[in-house]
């Protein structure tokens, strides 16, 4: 059973750069995509961007300016940096399988969530 | 950007009952569909992908339908369980998309 970990602060100061790792266990990060998704307080899910295992990124238009996705295939984990964040970026940030089958896409896997709340 | 617009937002529901949640696309996405469930403080978990295939370990009383732009989440017969939050999301281009979420509540 493939298990993921988000690990990262919970509290980040405006302007700086908020980081995240996902831990995968239980299964290899390699030959799979896997993705990081956001949900402010009380609303809706955001696709931020996903990675290939390769280290081939696909990021939303959104935050791509702001955002790097990582992957290090020797300790089976990928990472998010998102940088010079404001209030808005106050979210639960989760890490997912992205699993692409032939004629399918989907988020199979999930991580338990991270809080990161970005104040002064 | 493809936009997710779900209906209803909301919905209160007895148990037993059959409740259907409908997603529509901005345009055609073939049938790159997926439907997760959310409960409060948990991750969201997929029910549904491809529009009609149902994700192992997830109860038949689950199906999902539709292909292009309209899709439709049906609960056969509710339990209690399956008051949570709902969303569509489609995986046919980039960036992913989510729709608003249907809140489903006990009437």
């Amino acid at each position: 059973q493939v298990q993921l970990q988000e690990s990262g602060p919970g509290l980040v100061k405006p302007s700086e750069t908020l980081s995240l790792t996902c831990i995968v266990s239980g299964g290899s990060i390699r030959s799979y995509y896997w993705t990081w998704i956001r949900q402010p307080p009380g609303k809706g899910l955001e696709w931020i961007g996903s990675i290939f295992y390769t280290g081939s990124t696909s990021y939303n238009p959104s935050l791509k300016s702001r955002v790097t996705i990582s992957v290090d295939t020797s300790k089976n984990q990928f990472s998010l940096n998102l940088s010079s964040v404001t209030a808005a970026d106050t979210a639960i940030y989760y890490c997912a399988r992205d699993l692409k089958d032939i004629s399918a896409r989907y988020f199979d896997y999930w991580g338990q969530g991270a809080l990161v709340t970005v104040s002064s | 950007d493809i936009q997710m617009t779900q209906s209803p937002s909301s919905l209160s529901a007895s148990v037993g009952d059959r409740v259907t949640i409908t997603c529509r696309a901005s345009q055609s996405i073939n049938s790159y569909l997926n439907w997760y469930q959310q409960k409060p403080g948990k991750a969201p978990n997929l029910l549904i992908y491809a529009a009609s295939s149902l994700q192992s370990g997830v109860p038949s009383r689950f199906s999902g339908s539709g292909s292009g732009t309209d899709f439709t989440l049906t609960i056969s017969s509710l339990q209690p369980e399956d008051f949570a939050t709902y969303y569509c999301q489609q995986s046919y281009s980039l960036p992913r998309t989510f729709g608003q979420g249907t809140r489903l509540e006990i009437k």
